[in-house]
Order: C-alpha cells, then structure tokens, then sequence
C-alpha cells in the first residue's frame, strides 16, 4: 500500500533557527497536507497544496509540493517555543487520507 | 462553521470492561467520519472510517468496533477492553466534494488508559 516517509523522525532546534522537514511518497499524489500536533490535542490543517510546483505560506510556515508529485516540504522560519509539536504530512487515498509517520520537533530557548 | 466534538476527554477502565466513545460534528452533512489510534510518541493508526449512516470500513482487525447510527455521529465500541487498547484516540471529518476528499478535521481526543 501506499507509504509516506517523513524526515527527519525527530529534531532540537535553537529557538529563532530555521527548520526544514519533507515527506516523500511511493506514489503520485495530487493534495498534499500539513497537520501539526500540539502535545495532548488533535492535529489542526496548517497548509494544503493542490497543484505540483505550488508554493503556500501560512505566517512563518511554507510548504511546498513537489515537482515529480511524490514529494513536499515544509519549512518553518524564526522557530520559536511555540513551534513545538509533531507535524505530519498527508496524502489522500479512496475517502480517507494517508498520514506520515510525523516530525517531532523540540525547539530549545 | 463546522465543529467537531469528542467525549470524553480523558477515560480510565480496567481491563475486560466494555467501552464507548463518541464523536459528533455539527454545522454540515453527510460527512466522511474516521476514528484514529494514537500510541504515546507514535503516529496516527486509522481503525475506521465512514462515508455514510450504517456504512462501515474497518482498516485493522481488532478488539474494537465502530457504530454511525446518525448523519454526525461515529462511536467507537469495545465489548472487553484489553491492555494494548490504551492509548490517544481521535475522530475526524471530512467532506467529499465530486471525487475529492477534503482535507480531515480532527476533534480534541479521548486519553483511554487500561489498568
């Protein structure tokens, strides 16, 4: 079945350092979503991506689908504490959407 | 504006008892409805998913087993709960519009421990 590989699986960071996370899949997708996790909540949508090549930015967080379509990247600027979380991409398969593995990120003041 | 509720928040039982959580989404129709497992530090395991009342998709066999008896509501049941049924469990919404689904909203989780 379909996979979502995300890297890195975990990262400390300086806080105000930029952070860059990708996920790739073993197949084509035509949506790419961002979710992040703040400890003991559920994940909330940051950005969606609906066209290869496409560039979105919400605030300090850019995400970008990539070319070939089996990729897409997500970048945060400035980190700050805040920023803590898991973040997880996401592509979609027959109703329901497929999510990687997740980005822990540990962001040090 | 769509909203998504789970209850409850946080769920204590002992193992062999039975269990059942619900979900409710309000300000739509006909929504896709998922239930999610989330293993502490792990990543998010779909059990099941549904795309109308009665309708049911199960994607891992297991202790549990899920009810969508109204438009916006999803139940997750267990008849005797095991030890390896804790964890972070989440619901979710999404909306299929022509042959696009929408992007998932997930609700706030139930915390299950199993002592």
């Amino acid at each position: 079945g379909q996979q979502l590989n995300q890297s890195p699986q975990s990262m400390f960071i300086q806080e105000g350092e930029d952070v860059s996370m990708n996920c790739t899949s073993s197949s084509i997708f035509n949506t790419w979503l961002w979710y992040k996790q703040d400890p003991g909540e559920g994940p909330v949508l940051l950005i969606a991506l609906y066209k290869a090549g496409e560039l979105t930015s919400n605030g300090r967080l850019t995400a970008q689908f990539g070319i070939t379509r089996k990729d897409s990247f997500l970048n945060i600027s400035a980190s700050i504490p805040s920023d803590v979380g898991i973040y997880f991409c996401a592509g979609p398969g027959t109703y329901k959407y497929i999510f990687g593995t997740g980005t822990r990120l540990k962001v040090l003041a | 504006s769509q909203t998504i509720h789970q209850w409850p928040a946080t769920l204590v039982q002992p193992v062999g008892s039975p269990l059942s959580l619900e979900c409710t989404v309000e300000g739509t129709s006909n929504p896709n409805l998922y239930w999610y497992r989330q293993a502490a530090g792990r990543g998010l395991q779909l059990l099941f998913y549904s795309v109308g009342i009665g309708q049911i998709s199960s994607e891992v066999p297991q202790n549990l087993s899920a009810s969508r008896p109204q438009d916006r509501q999803f139940i997750l049941s267990s008849k005797k709960l095991l030890l390896s049924d804790s964890g972070f469990y989440l619901c979710a919404w999404s909306l299929e519009t022509g042959r696009t689904t929408q992007p998932q909203h997930f609700g706030d989780g139930t915390r299950l421990s199993i002592l």
